[in-house]
């Protein structure tokens, strides 16, 4: 695609509902990243990933998050039983490869749990 | 591990006037890679400006330019003959040039533009 696209582009969901975050990075491009924005903060690294590998998961902050990456394209993220905290705007960005220095972002999916 | 910060919540600046906004880094590597992006309202993250560590010069890209002082862990962006457009938040960001080559973001600038 000519961007990084993510959907859905805003979620209002229940405390307690699980939710999946959609990632579609551009065609062709090999390294994908999973950021999370809270209200007023810098972007917090959640998992990284090379082809459908992901060799750094450090920054998923409890066993409810998950992730996963199909046929080296498009990313899902998971959130299980989502909390209030879990409300903010996760943003996904993809690189041609792991080398490469530019990363393209998506406009993110701002997550609302009530 | 690796951090930055920006010590500035926001600042402004009146059009066609100059602004420089500030981050600093703490590393132990040698080699790597800073950034300056840039998100609208949109949410949209766009390159701004980058520099590799190895080179001396310091990047610029129109009307920004950044002054990279390694020994200070020091990288600052100008931004010259500020444009309405340049209204955003602004981030600096970290990266390896090793391992999982994941970026570490500042805590972000915002930037208004006072016509």
């Amino acid at each position: 695609g000519a961007g990084v696209s993510q959907s859905p582009s805003n979620k209002v969901t229940e405390k307690g509902k699980d939710v999946e975050l959609r990632c579609d990075p551009i065609s062709g491009h090999t390294a994908l990243y999973w950021y999370r924005q809270s209200l007023g903060q810098g972007l917090e690294f959640l998992i990284y990933f090379q082809g459908n590998s992901a060799p750094d998961k450090s920054g998923l902050p409890s066993d409810r998050f998950s992730a996963e990456r199909t046929g080296g394209s498009v990313s899902t993220l998971t959130i299980q039983r989502t909390q209030q905290e879990d409300s903010a705007v996760y943003l996904c960005a993809s690189s041609a490869n792991r080398g490469d220095t530019e990363a393209f972002f998506g406009q993110g999916t701002r997550l609302t749990v009530v | 591990a690796q951090t930055v910060t920006q010590s500035q919540p926001e600042m402004s600046v009146q059009e066609a006037e100059t602004v420089t906004l500030s981050c600093t880094y703490d590393t132990s590597e040698s080699d790597y890679y800073l950034f300056w992006y840039k998100q609208p309202p949109s949410r949209q993250m766009i390159l701004v400006i980058r520099q590799e560590a190895y080179k001396q010069q310091n990047a610029t890209e129109n009307r920004f330019s950044v002054n990279f002082q390694k020994a200070a862990k020091s990288f600052s962006l100008k931004i010259s003959d500020s444009q309405l457009g340049d209204a955003a938040m602004y981030f600096c960001a970290y990266r390896t040039t090793s391992g999982t080559y994941k970026y570490i973001f500042g805590t972000g600038t915002r930037l208004k533009v006072l016509a």
